[in-house]
């Protein structure tokens, strides 16, 4: 597709299950980036994937979260048993070189998550 | 890690530019200054960049300071459509992973 794509758009739960969240990036972007963003407030980054490099997982709150990238290409980010203040919209965005010193994420459109 | 404030909310008449400052004091030597807007319910989409010198491209300009610890963000005709959150980002590189700090935000209304 022409830009990052997302899946679920809406996803709603109980507390306590877990959900996995999806991720298409730009096809040739080497980084993916995770961010979430609560009602009313600015981004939290969670974690970024550069090429086959560890990930960089500083940004995750707490152990229940957890992601990974398939092939350099789709991400998954899971969130076990899920509480209400995982409530939030998450955003998934690519790049081409980030390590390149000229770098542009492209976002997709998000996964608005509810947790009942 | 640099860290970046912005007023929280700005006004702006339709047509006037439209001058939004963020501070970034303690950003160092090697990291960028990024600008993103986010429209109602969409993701972030970007707007333009920097390190030491101004830029400008068909969207809007950057204006940074000579010492870098701050920067504006020029709208030379804001439009009703500009009406936005405005979202200045140092780029920090840390090992082999990235950090984009997103600061809160500038929220502008473009008014009739």
């Amino acid at each position: 597709g022409a830009g990052v794509s997302q899946s679920p758009s809406n996803k709603v739960t109980e507390k306590g299950k877990d959900v996995e969240l999806r991720c298409d990036p730009i096809s040739g972007h080497t980084a993916l980036y995770w961010y979430r963003q609560s009602l009313g407030q600015g981004l939290e980054f969670l974690i970024y994937f550069q090429g086959n490099s560890a990930p960089d997982k500083s940004g995750l709150p707490s152990d229940r979260f957890s992601a990974e990238r398939t092939g350099g290409s789709v991400s998954t980010l899971t969130i076990q048993r899920t509480q209400q203040e995982d409530s939030a919209v998450y955003l998934c965005a690519s790049s081409l070189r980030p390590l390149a010193g000229m770098e542009t994420q492209y976002f997709g459109p998000g996964t608005r998550l509810l947790v009942l | 890690d640099a860290k970046t404030t912005q007023p929280p909310s700005m006004d702006c008449a339709e047509g006037r530019a439209a001058n939004l400052p963020c501070n970034h004091s303690t950003i160092s030597g090697n990291e960028y200054v990024y600008w993103y807007r986010q429209i109602h319910s969409q993701g972030p989409q970007y707007i333009i960049h920097g390190l030491k010198n101004n830029e400008t491209n068909e969207m809007a300009s950057l204006i940074i300071t000579e010492d870098r610890k701050s920067s504006t963000l020029i709208l030379p005709h804001a439009t009703l459509r500009d009406t936005a959150v405005y979202y200045c980002i140092v780029r920090a590189l840390r090992g082999t992973g990235n950090q984009f700090y997103f600061g809160t935000g500038t929220s502008l209304t473009v008014i009739p």
